[in-house]
């Protein structure tokens, strides 16, 4: 079965440096996204992207973070200058022919970020 | 705006013990509603969904329902095994939030032998 695939599954950086996540959305998904989930918390969403652009952005998605999918393959975050509250784990996740809606969100196995 | 709110945890249960997890919601429109499970080490999986009222979703023996009287849909299965303990997520995606889930704090189950 497809799935979504995440690189590195663990990243330490340090305070103030830029991160990129990366991932690898099933090949015939149209939507894309970030979450994240710092350790005890919920899973909380942090953007969706579609058709080359973001969709939707919550409030913790600020001008610290972007995304991009710079080939047919790739989608990335990018932290722009970590915080020590920017760790957490990552996931990114993607889905079919609708947006989650209906069509469930298909996860990866997240990357650990961890800000020193 | 829209909300999730499970069963508090940890549960443990003996195997072949019947388990019930709680999941209620507040949405403003008229969601698809979803069991998501997470593996220790791994992302999470769609265990199951339902996306109108009444529907009932089930897979590997776990069955949900959507209740809209009541604004549910909680998580059983009749009998757990040792490899149901995982933790448990309960979330909802509204056709007005351009793709946006909702997760609920997730339930940690473990099932002893």
């Amino acid at each position: 079965e497809p799935e979504v695939t995440q690189t590195p599954s663990h990243q330490v950086t340090q305070m103030g440096q830029e991160v990129i996540l990366r991932c690898v959305p099933i090949s015939n998904h149209l939507y894309f996204y970030w979450y994240r989930q710092i350790l005890g918390q919920k899973v909380e969403f942090l953007v969706s992207f579609y058709n080359n652009e973001i969709s939707e952005k919550s409030e913790i998605f600020d001008d610290q973070f972007s995304v991009e999918r710079p080939d047919g393959s790739n989608f990335t975050l990018k932290i722009r200058s970590t915080k020590l509250e920017d760790s957490a784990m990552y996931f990114c996740a993607s889905s079919g022919t609708g947006s989650s809606y209906n069509s469930p969100l298909h996860f990866g196995n997240g990357t650990r970020l961890t800000v020193t | 705006g829209n909300s999730v709110t499970q069963m508090e945890g940890p549960v443990t249960l003996s195997e072949e013990a019947f388990l019930t997890i709680n999941c209620t919601y507040t949405a403003t429109g008229y969601p698809s509603l979803f069991w998501y499970v997470q593996y220790p080490g791994e992302g999470l999986q769609l265990l199951l969904k339902a996306t109108k009222a009444d529907d009932k979703g089930s897979n590997k023996g776990f069955e949900a329902t959507y209740r809209k009287e009541t604004t549910s849909f909680h998580l059983e299965k009749g009998s757990v095994q040792v490899s149901d303990s995982a933790v448990y997520f309960c979330a909802l995606s509204e056709y007005t939030n351009a793709g946006k889930s909702t997760f609920g704090d997730g339930t940690t189950l473990t099932v002893k032998p």
